[in-house]
């Protein structure tokens, strides 16, 4: 069984310019969620994609947006960026189901490091 | 919403010493609580999880504990060894639906075990 991909590994943007990022998830999994990890900062929420809809949203700017397409995978933008958006981002994908199990386990893809020079 | 606390932020033992690391959370109704191990360069991984109606899950060398009342969980690790070396994220899971994303995590702990 594949893993969750996420593309690319390494980015290096300018200051200003936008960036997409891609996560593939397990398959059969619905539930894709993006975290942003800095050092200190361990892992920020940015936000949650269930069935190509945004169930859930953490505490980041508009410059950060995401869509998920009808096989489950996901995409991240972020525009205008800026030095304080380097960061790894992580995207995580689940069962996602609302029914009694809740919460099921988060799988972790490796990362897509960006650098903001 | 929901928020997180771990501690403490490193954590250093010799081998064979067990290792605590402690977490709190805000939200009451948080119902998941799962533990990630991140080596340096890797993905994190899920190493032991627990759900707000048990008090205590064990595997192996590794345990997690919940208090519910007083909004409090621990992971605690014997007979350490230096490949569990790694950063430890807590995490707390609110029911789908809710304000926030499934899992809010803490910052971390780098725990470190000296040979």
């Amino acid at each position: 069984k594949a893993g969750v991909t996420q593309t690319p590994r390494y980015l290096i943007k300018t200051r200003g310019q936008q960036v997409t990022l891609s996560c593939s998830p397990i398959s059969g999994h619905r539930s894709v969620s993006w975290y942003q990890q800095t050092p200190g900062q361990g892992l920020q929420f940015l936000f949650e994609y269930f069935s190509e809809t945004q169930r859930n949203k953490g505490n980041f700017p508009g410059r950060f947006s995401g869509r998920q397409f009808s096989n489950s995978r996901s995409e991240m933008n972020v525009s205008t960026l800026e030095l304080g958006d380097s960061a790894l981002y992580l995207c995580a994908s689940s069962l996602g189901d609302r029914g009694p199990l809740m919460n099921t386990e988060a799988f972790f893809g490796q990362g897509t490091r960006l650098t903001v020079v | 919403g929901e928020n997180v606390e771990q501690h403490p932020s490193t954590l250093s033992v010799q081998e064979g010493d067990s290792a605590v690391i402690k977490c709190t959370y805000s939200d009451s109704a948080s119902n998941y609580f799962p533990w990630y191990k991140q080596e340096l360069g890797k993905r994190p991984q899920l190493i032991i999880d627990i759900r707000s109606n048990v008090g205590e899950k064990k595997d192996q060398r590794i345990a997690v504990t919940l208090n519910k009342t007083a909004k409090h969980f621990s992971l605690h690790i014997t007979e350490t060894q230096p490949e569990d070396s790694a950063v430890y994220f807590c995490a707390a899971g609110l029911p789908y639906g809710g304000s926030q994303g499934n899992l809010i995590f803490g910052k971390g702990t780098k725990l470190s075990v000296k040979p």
